[in-house]
């Protein structure tokens, strides 16, 4: 089973407005880590923001916050007041506690396009 | 602080060659681990080295291996290249030994292309 869904391979969204890219994620691990990677077209992973699974409050880094549910085992970052740069692919990722070492699993991707 | 250096950036080799890509990580990081990332996969773990030692390897056949030397620098090696592991291969740098928290900062990458 995937262990990191993204539902959305591709989404549009106007310059200046919100938008929600969706992970799912499955683990049995009851400490695990979450991430958002956003890679531009010239390839480097660029660190976004985290969410650990003990963590009380969604956690926010400027215009990115994450909706995390843990129930629902989903981790939506949500882009507020997005812009032109923002084009690119984003990833999330997690890394579960009971795997040695910083091994990342990621999901497939969103391609997210902003329009002017 | 520099970042996460890979070298080549883009390399073309021929299918049955071997190759060697670099990485050198952030001063004082000692986990390098590397991806490899295709249309097709995704981005796939391919290994980890701490201090020197390999101590996480994923689902990939023997012809990839790796090493990291005392400096913490890194390198990848696939012999016998086949047309499918043309791909970009990343490189992640963290500081810790491990941690679900550990921030991973990656390289630019270097695109193989195997003609």
């Amino acid at each position: 089973a995937q262990k990191i869904t993204q539902t959305q391979p591709g989404m549009f969204v106007q310059e200046k407005e919100a938008v929600t890219l969706d992970c799912t994620y499955d683990t049995s691990d009851p400490s695990y880590g979450l991430f958002w990677y956003k890679q531009p077209s010239s390839g480097e992973m660029i660190f976004l923001i985290y969410q650990g699974s003990y963590d009380q409050q969604n956690a926010t880094e400027g215009r990115y916050s994450l909706n995390f549910q843990k129930a629902r085992k989903s981790a939506n970052l949500v882009i507020s007041a997005s812009q032109l740069g923002d084009s690119a692919m984003y990833f999330c990722a997690m890394r579960e506690d009971n795997n040695a070492g910083n091994m990342l699993t990621f999901g497939g991707g969103t391609r997210l396009m902003v329009k002017p | 602080k520099a970042g996460v250096t890979q070298t080549p950036r883009y390399l073309i080799k021929t299918r049955g060659q071997q190759v060697t890509l670099s990485c050198s990580p952030i001063s004082g990081h000692r986990s390098v681990s590397w991806y490899q990332q295709t249309p097709g996969q995704g981005l796939q773990f391919l290994f980890e080295y701490f201090s020197e030692t390999q101590r996480n390897k994923g689902n990939f056949p023997g012809r990839f291996s790796g090493r990291q030397f005392s400096n913490s620098r890194s390198e990848m090696n696939v012999s016998t290249l086949e047309l499918g592991d043309s791909a970009l291969y990343l490189c992640a740098s963290s500081s810790g030994p491990t941690g679900v928290n550990t921030e991973a900062f990656f390289g630019q990458g270097t695109r193989l292309t195997v003609v």
